[in-house]
């Protein structure tokens, strides 16, 4: 499995838009590169999951250089109820089967008005 | 995505003693998977339940002290037995995902063992 490196912690204003990244340097052709989000007292959340370029949903947006080496979850105007802890994970086939999840340490993002 | 309903939702608990942790999914699983998550750290797999089969534990974990059910594809158990203060932490369930939607989590339990 892909080791992943997060910063630990990340600090932000209301509004600001957040920008993650996570290296990702021994990542296989066939991993996938997914985020989790996690609130105090609550399992972590699926936020979003990409292979390759730009992914985008309702709640964030995921780029991923072309070497895949790295990847970039971006949080748009975040809010107060933005903070929580972000994990980047490596490995989990997109179909999702049968493979357990290794979580990394997580990056903690606090978000203050 | 499934839903997974997990409880107790934190108990505290005599050493020595032993608690079963229940998860139960809304829709049919595969795969399940137990975690413990110490206050403030990330998440450490403790085993894959997968039906019809015993679970798969990881490094550190054994099953007399973790033992686990799947009687079918929507629940599963976890067991801490014989605790002492040392497995006080919050475990977690997980059900494989759907499609690309990931994989889904309970609440957590919190324990704390005096």
């Amino acid at each position: 499995l892909a080791k992943t490196t997060q910063p630990i912690s990340m600090d932000s204003y209301e509004g600001q838009e957040v920008n993650i990244t996570c290296s990702h340097n021994n990542i296989a052709t066939n991993d996938y590169i997914t985020w989790y989000q996690q609130f105090p007292s609550q399992g972590p959340r699926f936020i979003i999951q990409g292979y390759k370029t730009k992914v985008t949903n309702e709640v964030a947006s995921l780029f991923i250089p072309a070497d895949r080496k790295s990847s970039t979850l971006s949080l748009p105007r975040v809010s107060l109820s933005d903070t929580a802890v972000y994990y980047c994970l490596v490995g989990a086939s997109r179909s999702n089967s049968g493979y357990a999840l290794n979580f990394g340490k997580g990056t903690s993002l606090l978000v203050t008005p | 995505s499934a839903v997974i309903s997990q409880k107790p939702s934190r108990d505290i608990c005599q050493r020595g003693t032993s608690l079963t942790i229940q998860c139960q999914v809304d829709s049919q699983v595969t795969m399940m998977f137990w975690y413990r998550q110490q206050p403030g750290q990330s998440l450490t797999l403790i085993a894959t339940a997968n039906q019809g089969s015993e679970a798969t534990y990881e490094s550190g974990f054994v099953i007399d002290k973790f033992p686990i059910s799947r009687p079918n594809l929507t629940f599963s158990t976890l067991t801490v037995s014989n605790m002492s203060p040392e497995d006080s932490s919050i475990y977690l369930c997980s059900a494989e995902g759907q499609g690309a939607r990931g994989y889904t989590f309970g609440s957590g339990t919190r324990l704390t063992v005096v």
